[in-house]
């Protein structure tokens, strides 16, 4: 079945400083990746879509110069959030959209980013 | 504005009974509707899903029943066991926007051994 990996799960970071987030397909060719954040409300908020040889797609209120995002292959993308500061708390989700099926978004355990 | 609504907030069933979540939406272009199962330190995980051209979908013991024309859709969970308490979410998207899930807030299942 089709499986994503992230790490780390966990992640603490010093105000203003930086951290990375990995996305893993596994058993499936991921041609976009949804990266998506969840609020410690429970709430989602989409970020940006990645899609594989394609100018990545950033949300209103995201931008690449705080989460720049990096999609090389069908099967890896990573994500960094840039300064991190309270706000940026949360539960960062990476969903990969299976092959050209626009029906399935799978999402990984996700990275939970706590700021000191 | 949220475009997509579940009730209730919070959910307490017995052991074997049937649990019934409520989900419903405003954008008639929604034609795709997952459910997820998020446990506490967990991403959410695809429960089960269902288009807009069927009114019912079944999983074993989960199941959709869709009604396009009230926009409103429900999740049965049977024989509800402890292990199926979790947040579950009700979602939506349109056409060939898969990425762009519009997630309810969510309902919290109980279910009591």
């Amino acid at each position: 079945g089709a499986l994503v990996y992230q790490y780390p799960r966990r992640t603490i970071c010093k105000s203003g400083t930086s951290m990375r987030m990995e996305c893993q397909a596994v058993g499936f060719q991921a041609t976009s990746v949804a990266w998506y954040r969840q609020s410690p409300q429970k709430t989602f908020e989409l970020i940006a879509l990645s899609t594989v040889n394609s100018a990545i797609k950033y949300e209103q209120n995201f931008t690449q110069e705080k989460f720049p995002i990096s999609h090389p292959n069908l099967s890896f993308s990573s994500m960094t959030v840039l300064n991190a500061y309270l706000e940026d708390r949360g539960l960062y989700l990476c969903g990969a959209i299976q092959g050209l099926s626009n029906e399935r978004l799978f999402f990984g355990h996700g990275t939970k980013l706590s700021v000191l | 504005q949220q475009q997509v609504r579940q009730s209730p907030q919070s959910l307490t069933v017995w052991e074997g009974e049937t649990a019934i979540l409520n989900c419903s939406y405003e954008n008639s272009a929604f034609d795709y509707f997952p459910w997820y199962q998020q446990f506490p330190g967990e991403g959410p995980a695809l429960l089960i899903s269902i288009l807009s051209v069927s009114d019912k979908k079944e999983d074993g013991r989960f199941t959709i029943f869709f009604n396009k024309r009230e926009k409103k859709l429900s999740l049965h969970i049977a024989d509800s066991q402890p292990g199926d308490s979790a947040t579950y979410f009700c979602a939506a998207s349109a056409g060939t926007n898969a990425y762009k899930v519009i997630f309810g807030k969510g309902t919290h299942l109980h279910v009591l051994p």
